[in-house]
């Protein structure tokens, strides 16, 4: 069974349009992150949620929507997509609670975005 | 602000021989460190991580870290290295709900 999975594993698609990523994870693990790894392989983090609630937006863009509709799930939907959005996109999970970083993060296999 | 440098790109070392994988972090309070193992076109795995206690940690694969305090430094290490070691490496501090990684390092492996 996989413990982090995300859908599509690879997406090809034209600048301007909106696309969405999907995660899930079998963990029961209270907080999801989104990273973007860009073609340097620096991996960067994007967002994180904790039981569904939004607890850090690092900088990143409007035109990156992250929904959690249930804390085994956090979707990132990207409007608009620029060449520079390509890159790889990897989900994680953890058990942390009440802002106490002290657990592993669990990744997903990756998301390789391509912007033409 | 907490940073991760990793000095070497890439390394290259022969089959069977020592590895070390340098790691320097820089971070206010007591880091909370790990190193993670990307293998081409595949997700992170994480090898081994440092909260507190032994600052000699043991990981999987055949894999340790040790923290120094003093100098910053939790590198990565292993006796013998395999064909199947080859892969990138990431050095990662936890930060308040966040990883901040290193720019990683490239391991190749020669027979």
């Amino acid at each position: 069974d996989t413990a982090v999975s995300q859908t599509p594993k690879y997406l090809v698609t034209q600048m301007g349009n909106d696309k969405s990523i999907k995660c899930e994870q079998n963990l029961g693990h209270d907080t999801m992150y989104w990273y973007k790894q860009d073609s340097k392989k620096f991996l960067k983090i994007m967002f994180s949620y904790n039981n569904k609630e939004l607890i850090i937006n690092e900088t990143v863009p409007n035109r990156f929507s992250p929904k959690s509709p249930d804390k085994a799930h956090l979707n990132l939907h990207i409007n608009s997509l620029e060449l520079g959005d390509s890159a790889v996109y990897f989900c994680a999970s953890s058990q942390d609670r009440g802002g106490l970083y002290q657990e592993t993060q669990y990744f997903g296999p990756g998301t390789r975005l391509l912007v033409l | 602000a907490q940073s991760v440098t990793q000095p070497d790109i890439h390394i290259t070392v022969s089959e069977g021989a020592s590895l070390e994988l340098r790691c320097n972090y820089s971070y206010g309070a007591t880091p909370y460190l790990f190193w993670y193992v990307q293998s081409p076109g595949q997700g992170l795995q994480l090898l081994l991580k440092y909260f507190s206690g032994d600052t000699l940690v043991q990981g999987i694969k055949g894999f340790e870290a040790e923290f120094k305090r003093s100098q910053s430094s939790f590198n990565l290490r292993k006796p013998s290295v395999h064909w199947s070691d080859a892969a990138e490496y990431f050095c990662a501090v936890g930060a308040r709900n966040k990883l901040v990684f290193g720019a990683g390092t490239i391991l190749r492996v020669k027979s």
